[in-house]
């Protein structure tokens, strides 16, 4: 059983469409991550959350530590947008759980 | 800016060889990982240090061996490469976590070496 589920786990949308790609865990977290891949490998952080909301730009991410669960959403999506979008789970110390991910395309 | 970096981007390997992955960084942070990614898996944990000469097991250690010997750099051993472990080997690091209040740092990502064990 995996401690981080993440639906879908690929997404195909129109340029401009709202996106919502959602995280649920099963264990107690001290944060979540929302982590951005692009083709070829490389992964960036996007957000950073224990509690509440977060908005950069077109994305904002939310989380409900009660439901243990967050959504990353993506407003006017654009074709650059296209990568997978992984979450990540820290579990207190150093470790990390991560889903395994979302592929999301955006078409034009 | 900081930069993680891996020693290749793509490396062919026969089944057999030793192969040596290396990851350097250079934000002096203390705790580095190493990370295998296979469709359908997403990341999975091999190996972590949180200390120059210090290691501990991930997830999945079985076939890997590694070392840090200096703090930027941390190197990933497959002492006898099988076709098992044709992947995507992502290194990462933090900085320490140990202190209250201090613990959320996110981990800075390389870019990736794709390993192919023929």
């Amino acid at each position: 059983k995996n401690e981080v589920e993440q639906s879908p786990q690929n997404l195909t949308a129109q340029e401009g469409e709202f996106i919502t790609i959602n995280c649920s865990y099963s264990v107690g977290i001290s944060a979540l991550h929302w982590l951005q891949q692009h083709p070829g490998g490389g992964i960036v952080s996007l957000f950073m959350l224990s509690s509440g909301k977060k908005k950069h730009g077109r994305l904002i991410a939310t989380i409900n530590i009660q439901e243990k669960h967050s959504s990353l959403h993506i407003t006017a999506s654009h074709p650059r947008d296209s990568a997978v979008y992984i979450c990540a789970v820290r579990i207190g110390g150093n470790q990390f759980y991560f889903g395994t991910g979302t592929s999301l395309t955006v078409i034009p | 800016d900081v930069k993680v970096t891996q020693s290749s981007r793509y490396l062919v390997k026969r089944t057999g060889e030793k192969v040596f992955l290396e990851c350097v960084q250079d934000m002096d942070h203390e705790n580095m990982f190493w990370y295998r990614q296979d469709p359908g898996l997403g990341l999975r944990l091999i190996y972590f240090s949180y200390d120059v000469k210090m290691k501990e097991k991930g997830d999945i250690p079985e076939g890997y061996s590694v070392s840090r010997e200096k703090k930027e750099r941390f190197s990933l051993i497959l002492e006898s490469a099988s076709t098992n472990q044709t992947s995507m080997y992502l290194c990462a690091s933090s900085s320490f976590s140990g202190r209250a209040g201090k613990n959320q740092e996110t981990q800075y990502f390389g870019p990736g070496t794709r390993l192919l064990v023929l």
